[in-house]
């Protein structure tokens, strides 16, 4: 069965500086997907940044990059220039390429303060 | 375009009693989900409906809680008979066939005393 584990409940980081948050899974498939979910207050869970697996470039969206290492079955995300609007809670998520079943699996998540 | 709706926003009820709970996805996603978030928790998917057809359904715990799409729109999600630890955010996400990015409502928190 698949698995992801995010070991950090609670991380924090000062305004403007960079933030990198853990993620690993567990799975036997060789074809799967890799996101990072941002969720705020308002519960509204918002998509920051994906990974195909078979893809070995780390996925870049603006401040948010990964590092993905497959073989250590390893997703982190870095936050750069960390601003206030970044405080949430963050979820890594799975989910298999193939087939029609799109479920998506989460970890615990991690809840990140920003400091000003 | 509009997001994915959902109400209520909250409810709150005593254990034992029913509740629904309705979603519309985004116009023209043939992919709902609910999802099931629990306090502290990430979400886990409950049932997943491609068009009006059920894809996955095999963590709801199918006694006491039941989903239906019909016309391959609209969802409704119920508990029925509630319990205690069904207290939690039922978030209801869509996808347009194919595609990976799931899109999120706002969701309902669920609250039984």
């Amino acid at each position: 069965a698949q698995t992801v584990t995010q070991s950090q409940p609670e991380m924090s980081v000062q305004e403007a500086e960079t933030v990198t948050l853990s993620c690993t899974y567990d799975t036997s498939e060789s074809d799967y997907y890799l996101f990072w979910y941002k969720q705020p207050p308002s519960r509204q869970m918002i998509l920051v940044i994906r990974q195909e697996a078979y893809k070995q470039q780390n996925a870049t969206e603006n401040r948010f990059s990964v590092n993905f290492q497959k073989a250590a079955k390893s997703f982190s995300l870095k936050i750069s220039d960390s601003q206030l609007g970044d405080a949430a809670m963050y979820f890594c998520a799975y989910r298999i390429h193939s087939g029609n079943t799109g479920k998506l699996i989460f970890g615990q998540g991690t809840t990140l303060q920003v400091k000003p | 375009e509009a997001g994915v709706a959902q109400s209520p926003r909250y409810k709150i009820i005593e254990k034992r009693q029913s509740v629904a709970f309705w979603c519309n996805p985004i116009s023209g996603h043939a992919t709902l989900y609910w999802y099931q978030q629990i306090l502290g928790q990430g979400p886990k998917l409950l049932i997943q409906f491609q068009n009006n057809g059920v894809v996955d359904d095999s963590q709801l715990p199918k006694d006491r809680f039941s989903a239906e799409r019909l016309k391959g729109v609209d969802s409704t999600l119920k508990i029925q008979p509630a319990k205690l630890e069904d207290s939690a955010v039922y978030l209801c996400a869509s996808s347009s066939h194919g595609q990976y990015e799931q899109y999120f409502g706002p969701g309902t928190r669920l609250t039984v005393t």
